[in-house]
């Protein structure tokens, strides 16, 4: 999901599959990572995180990958939801946890 | 505890005026961060209070531009002589204080956000 201006990355499925969302992020410093939700109207909602440490990590319905060699985040979202409509933004940290960097967003559209 | 409040939600105002944002965070959290979203972008980082120290600035906070946070708890986000653009969301969060390196020791919590239009 790389931002192109004002237009967000759109990725359409159908109610039931399985949806992939990508990141990509650029410093190697980074060690830890979060997903978020943002429906319409709102602000981000947290969904799940990673630590440098670990490759992949479950939730519920969601599962993050981390792959460090090429900075690269993905979130999968089992049996999506028409609930699940939203836009999603990967954000990663550094070792201070100062401040979060967040990506500029994968729009999801669930079709009944 | 209700989460991260945020006052008003939405801010029409004319260029050249001044307006003022408040977030009161969730009541346990030390840190408050000031992020702005326009529309088709992630939140951009502007600023963060751990209590009543305000400890990072962001590049994007010209001048005109002031964030408080006296007691340690509510935070406000002043913009001066606002200009077009200004427009955008702009979002608070709080955090506990990092919590090391386990997983969901760090999380922001957002508040919904004040949009603020500026004619």
């Amino acid at each position: 999901g790389e931002s192109v201006g004002l237009h967000l990355p759109t990725l359409s499925v159908q109610e039931g599959d399985n949806s992939i969302i990508n990141c990509a992020y650029s410093n190697s410093a980074s060690d830890y990572f979060i997903w978020y939700k943002q429906e319409s109207g709102k602000g981000p909602q947290f969904i799940i995180d990673i630590r440098s440490n670990m490759d992949k990590r479950q939730g519920q319905r969601v599962t993050v990958l981390l792959n460090k060699t090429v900075k690269h985040l993905s979130l999968q979202i089992a049996a999506t939801q028409p609930g699940d409509s939203a836009v999603y933004f990967c954000a990663e940290t550094r070792y201070n946890f100062n401040k979060f960097y967040f990506g500029s967003g994968t729009k999801l559209n669930v079709k009944p | 505890d209700t989460g991260v409040s945020q006052d008003p939600r939405h801010k029409i105002t004319k260029r050249g005026q001044n307006v003022t944002f408040r977030c009161d965070p969730i009541s346990e959290h030390n840190r408050l961060y000031w992020y702005r979203q326009t529309l088709g972008q992630g939140p951009e980082f502007l600023t963060y209070f751990q209590n009543e120290a305000q400890l990072e600035k962001s590049r994007l906070l010209s001048d005109r531009f002031s964030a408080e946070r006296p007691k340690g708890s509510f935070s406000t986000l002043e913009i001066q002589r606002t200009e077009q653009g200004d427009s955008a969301m702009y979002l608070c969060a709080s955090s506990p204080i990092a919590g090391g390196r386990k997983t969901g020791a760090n999380v922001l919590t957002f508040g919904a956000g004040s949009r603020l239009t500026v004619l």
